[in-house]
């Protein structure tokens, strides 16, 4: 079992459609982020919040939206997304970058 | 140019054998950390070993242990005694400066490993 817990594991949803996923980690650590993985490639950094403000934007396109609701919760909001926003989605946390980011089991995401 | 580069798409070993995975880095910032992670087929990123810049010993975790020549600028990866659940890809990652929170890894391409009974 992972300390960060990420849902839902698989989500299939059509590209008109709402959906968010959601990250929870309760170890303290004050750095989240969010990577995209495609298959056999390595995790692509896509968001991170430092403290709860978001600090790094890696230019991603404005159907993902993330929320640092609080220290333990982050969530990627999802919109109008494209066939090829299919993907592993993966969630980390650390306390500070001398640590190892904890990651977790990541939401399988499929567009139809 | 790449910041991680790990040369071996795939790597190949029996049980019970040990197997070094490649990396390498490059940085102009003095103070850094090398990271490397291990992903099953299922997709959790799982951390193994961590090595500071400053770090005067080679770290080691259990079958782990992390070959650091900073001079080469290399930070191979050592698993001692393979086993069967060791098949996975692996990636080698770095942090770049003094590790405030919130710092990004950069990662390496990967390396998958096959290990054969």
């Amino acid at each position: 079992d992972t300390e960060v817990t990420q849902t839902p594991k698989h989500l299939v949803m059509g590209m008109t459609n709402k959906k968010s996923l959601k990250c929870e980690q309760h170890m303290g650590h004050r750095a989240m982020y969010w990577y995209k993985q495609k298959a056999k490639k390595p995790p692509e950094l896509m968001f991170v919040y430092s403290y709860e403000k978001l600090s790094i934007n890696e230019s991603v396109p404005s159907r993902f939206s993330p929320e640092c609701p609080n220290s333990s919760l982050l969530n990627l909001h999802l919109h109008a997304l494209q066939p090829e926003d299919s993907a592993l989605y993966l969630c980390a946390s650390s306390p500070n970058g001398n640590q190892p980011q904890h990651f977790g089991d990541g939401t399988r995401l499929s567009i139809l | 140019a790449q910041k991680i580069t790990q040369t071996q798409p795939g790597m190949f070993v029996q049980e019970k054998e040990a197997v070094t995975l490649d990396c390498t880095y490059d940085t102009s910032d003095p103070s850094y950390g090398l990271f490397w992670y291990k992903q099953p087929s299922s997709g959790e990123m799982i951390f193994l070993i961590y090595q500071g810049s400053y770090d005067q010993q080679n770290a080691t975790e259990g079958r782990y242990s992390l070959n650091f020549q900073k001079a080469r600028k290399s930070a191979n990866l050592v698993i001692s005694a393979s086993q069967l659940g060791d098949s996975a890809m692996y990636f080698c990652a770095m942090r770049e400066g003094s590790g405030q929170a919130g710092t990004a890894l950069i990662f390496g391409k990967g390396t998958t490993l096959s290990v054969s009974s």
